[in-house]
């Protein structure tokens, strides 16, 4: 059964970096990408970005570029995502989810997400 | 940027009805459209991709239309599991990716 697992609720001052995980059961990131997508309380779905675990090559959201990292590790199991100078707006959960499609078109299985409190 | 307009935003029907609900393109996003169901503290669940192939395991109650900027989702008879919050998502536009606002479909 495929299966994401994200890390636990994380609380953050204005300002700060978090650091989000996302573990995945068997080696289903294989041939995937992985994206990371966001929802404020009572909002919709944003994207974040990708990451191809293969080629450690990644796409990020304009709206995130230069504070947004994604990275997985080296066995492919586990994908991260950190976010700096954390603001009151980037409070929402943040998902990760397999891309698929020939060319990730959709999003087939999605962790249970990471609540990330933005809070002085 | 292209933006998905989703209609209507609340929808009350009874279980046993028929859902029909709408997702619109302000550009043609060909058939890089996607639907999705979340409900309550959930993950949101993949139903439809590529406009109309429903995704595995979802019930063939559930069927999708359309191409380029119009798209319907349709929910044949309504079950009690189905009461949720319902997005579309394109592919391929900027940005690369996107969703609608969502339509809360609820018991009436």
């Amino acid at each position: 059964q495929v299966q994401l697992v994200h890390s636990g609720t994380e609380v953050r001052k204005p300002g700060a970096s978090v650091k989000v995980s996302c573990m995945a059961s068997g080696n289903i990131f294989t041939g995937h990408y992985i994206h990371w997508l966001r929802q404020a309380p009572g909002q919709g779905l944003e994207w974040m970005g990708w990451i191809n675990p293969n080629t450690v090559v990644t796409n990020y959201a304009q709206k995130f570029q230069g504070r947004v990292t994604m990275t997985t590790d080296r066995s492919l199991t586990t994908a991260y995502m950190e976010l700096t100078g954390l603001r009151s707006d980037d409070t929402a959960v943040y998902y990760c989810a397999r891309g698929a499609g020939y060319s990730s078109e959709h999003f087939d299985y999605w962790g249970q997400g990471t609540l990330v409190t933005v809070s002085s | 940027e292209i933006v998905l307009t989703q209609s209507p935003g609340t929808l009350s029907l009874s279980p046993g009805e028929r859902a029909t609900l709408s997702c619109r393109a302000s550009e043609s996003v060909f058939s890089y459209l996607a639907w999705y169901q979340q409900k309550p503290g959930q993950a949101p669940r993949l139903l439809i991709y590529g406009a109309s192939n429903r995704a595995t395991g979802v019930p063939d109650r559930f069927s999708g239309s359309g191409s380029g900027t119009d798209f319907t989702l349709t929910i044949s008879r309504l079950e009690p599991e189905d009461f949720a919050v319902y997005y579309c998502q394109q592919f391929g536009s900027s940005p690369l990716y996107s969703f609608g606002q969502g339509t809360h479909l609820e018991i009436k």
